[in-house]
């Protein structure tokens, strides 16, 4: 079975951009999160969605936003760009919500 | 809120020995599931093991083992015979039971193996 795939693997934009980040999940897995990474902050949950619907969401921004597709696809969304949100974007699938499976991973670099 | 604590930010050891990472939690609740993740300088995490809060026996795979103790709130890490792909940062994280929680991590530690 192919592993959570994530694109782009890099991604370098400018503050007051938007950007838009795209996740794959293991065949067959209906729910999907997002985590954002930083040295400072390590690993910081931003939302789950399950079916095409979020679950739960963290303590993030509205300029952070997702969804999901019907084929599982989940995208998340962050406009209006800041230095601060330069990271590591992570995205991680599971069957049922337990385990979870991560992507490689987006950087995103914001100058 | 849950929090999850691992007090060692970086650790080494020997090619072949044994290390200990530590983990501590604070929940108030009695369901919940307990994990560590590794994630190598190529930066995929890899579930490394899990623990179900009901179940008083230590999980085990291979040379990764838990030393659960639910009272303590404590979830230690303990690799055996370790290797040098073993390196890498080891997260420790908590799931709360119920169906739809999310997942909250600890600040990782960073684990070296030396030839």
């Amino acid at each position: 079975k192919a592993g959570v795939t994530q694109t782009p693997r890099y991604l370098i934009k400018t503050r007051g951009q938007q950007v838009t980040l795209s996740c794959s999940p293991i065949s067959g897995h209906r729910s999907v999160s997002w985590y954002q990474q930083t040295p400072g902050q390590g690993l910081q949950f931003l939302f789950e969605y399950f079916s095409e619907t979020q679950r739960n969401k963290g303590n993030f921004p509205g300029r952070f936003s997702g969804r999901q597709f019907s084929n599982s696809r989940s995208e998340m969304n962050v406009s209006t760009l800041e230095l601060g949100d330069s990271a590591l974007y992570l995205c991680a699938s599971s069957l049922l919500g337990l385990e979870q499976y991560f992507g490689p991973g987006t950087r995103l670099t914001v100058t | 809120a849950q929090t999850v604590t691992q007090s060692q930010p970086e650790m080494s050891v020997q090619e072949a020995e044994t290390v200990t990472l530590s983990c501590t939690y604070d929940t108030s609740e009695s369901d919940y599931y307990l994990f560590w993740y590794k994630q190598p300088p190529s930066r995929q995490m890899i579930l490394v093991i899990r623990q179900e809060a009901y179940k008083q026996q230590n999980a085990t795979e291979n040379r990764f083992s838990v030393n659960f103790q639910k009272a303590a709130k404590s979830f230690s890490l303990k690799i055996s015979d370790s290797q040098l792909g073993d390196a890498a940062m080891y997260f420790c994280a908590y799931r709360l039971g119920n169906y739809g929680q999310n997942f909250v991590f600890g600040p990782g530690t960073r684990l070296s193996v030396l030839p």
